[in-house]
């Protein structure tokens, strides 16, 4: 069985430009989530999406977007990107926005220059 | 203010050195507290899923058990491959909906 998919893997990009990080779930499970990781400290909460529809939002700007296809697969958006926006990326699927266990992606790494 | 912190910041233990890692969290409604793993440059990898104050659960040398403020994870009798961050996040409903905190982790070495 396939794991959580992330893509790309890595990613270099120039300031006010934007990015599409991509992620696909586990076969089965509805839910996928979005973290941003900076070196040093734990996953911040961005979007958790489930059957297509957003189901929490953490703490970030509008720049930052989301969305969930039909086949539960996910792409995260940021726009006009900063520095500030390097990170790890990270995705997890679960089976619903409940369950007990949630899978993560091994996370795209972002560098802004 | 929700907030999930974890104790200590690092810990280096001797091979067969039991010890235990804390994560405290201030957070209402709380619908689970998730203990994961973390290698360098990888994705998390789960462990555990607690809900409620008094449940245990245990992974070969891991247990994980929860408290009203806090949860502990136990390792007993370390070995060199547990070296790792051991991250602790806490799910929480809200009216805007689910709300996901983690910790900065613990950064563990375990020396042969």
């Amino acid at each position: 069985d396939a794991g959580v998919t992330q893509s790309p893997t890595h990613l270099i990009k120039t300031r006010g430009q934007h990015v599409t990080l991509r992620c696909s779930p586990i076969s089965g499970h509805k839910s996928v989530s979005w973290y941003q990781q900076v070196l040093g400290q734990g996953p911040q909460f961005i979007f958790q999406y489930y059957e297509k529809e957003e189901r929490g939002r953490g703490n970030f700007p509008d720049r930052f977007s989301a969305r969930q296809f039909p086949n539960y697969s996910s792409e995260l958006n940021v726009n006009a990107l900063l520095l500030g926006d390097s990170a790890l990326y990270l995705c997890a699927s679960s089976q619903s926005p409940g369950s007990p266990e949630a899978f993560f992606g091994q996370g795209t790494r972002l560098t802004v220059v | 203010e929700d907030q999930v912190t974890q104790s200590p910041e690092a810990l280096r233990l001797q091979e067969g050195e039991s010890s235990s890692l804390n994560c405290s969290y201030t957070v209402s409604g709380l619908r689970g507290l998730f203990w994961y793993r973390q290698d360098p440059g990888k994705g998390p990898e789960f462990l555990f899923t607690l809900y409620s104050a008094g449940e245990e659960k245990e992974k070969e040398r891991l247990k994980a058990t929860l408290t009203k403020k806090e949860s502990f994870l136990h390792i007993t009798a370390p070995k060199p491959e547990d070296s790792a961050t051991y991250l602790c996040a806490v799910q929480a409903r809200i009216s805007t909906g689910n709300q996901f905190y983690f910790g900065t982790g613990t950064s563990l070495t375990v020396i042969p």
